[in-house]
């Protein structure tokens, strides 16, 4: 079984609808993490979560709200879906840092690519 | 903030020949990661090598290895013997300290054919 999933791996939806992208990860990590991919643009992070109760902004979090449910899931909501944000969406585990300069991978799920009429 | 560069959007090789994909970035962070990801057609991201800034050796996993220049600010992977399933993007990325944030690059698309 995969160790970072994603619901749903593909959706079309309408402007205006609100839609709810899901991520669920069994490596028992704190830190999780939401990006979206664009082409040419590499992947951009949209919000990161340290814990349950810490939600951070990342670089383009405008348009986009998470909720942190429980240590092994993280949602990503569209309230009001709008065409520029058709693109692919990842979500990525990590570990704590354990001590100074320890090197914490980033482990990302499938990915689920959004459409948006 | 930090910025990461990969200037060749398409890259291809032949079977088995060695290929080199560049990638700058600028900070002003003295100690960070670097990473290189290849995403192929199946878009899962996968991890295929690191280096940490502290470390002035190379780092090398098996066929990838990275040409790391601190005071340039460039990070390279060299892909030796490459082979069809090497074919995929590929993506250079940079962590700051934290861990709290992966700013990639643009891409590089790489082709590698029979």
């Amino acid at each position: 079984d995969a160790d970072v999933t994603q619901t749903p791996r593909n959706r079309i939806t309408k402007t205006g609808k609100r839609i709810m992208l899901e991520c669920s990860q069994t490596k028992g990590h704190d830190r999780m993490y939401w990006y979206r991919q664009d082409p040419g643009l590499g992947l951009r992070l949209i919000y990161y979560s340290f814990d349950v109760k810490d939600i951070n902004k990342g670089e383009i979090s405008d348009g986009y709200s998470v909720s942190r449910q429980a240590q092994a899931k993280f949602s990503l909501s569209l309230e009001s879906a709008i065409p520029n944000q058709t693109a692919l969406y990842f979500c990525a585990t990590s570990d704590l840092e354990t001590r100074q300069g320890t090197y914490n991978e980033q482990f990302f799920g499938p990915g689920t690519r959004l459409t948006v009429l | 903030a930090q910025t990461v560069t990969q200037s060749q959007p398409e890259m291809s090789v032949q079977e088995a020949e060695t290929v080199t994909l560049s990638c700058t970035y600028d900070t002003s962070e003295n100690n960070y990661y670097l990473f290189w990801y290849k995403q192929p057609p199946s878009r899962q991201m996968i991890l295929v090598i690191r280096q940490e800034a502290y470390k002035q050796q190379n780092a090398t996993e098996n066929r990838f290895s990275v040409n790391f220049q601190k005071a340039a600010k460039s990070f390279s992977l060299k892909i030796s013997d490459s082979q069809l399933g090497d074919t995929a993007m590929y993506f250079c990325a940079f962590m700051n300290i934290a861990g709290n944030m992966l700013t990639f690059g643009g891409g590089t698309r790489l082709m590698v054919k029979p």
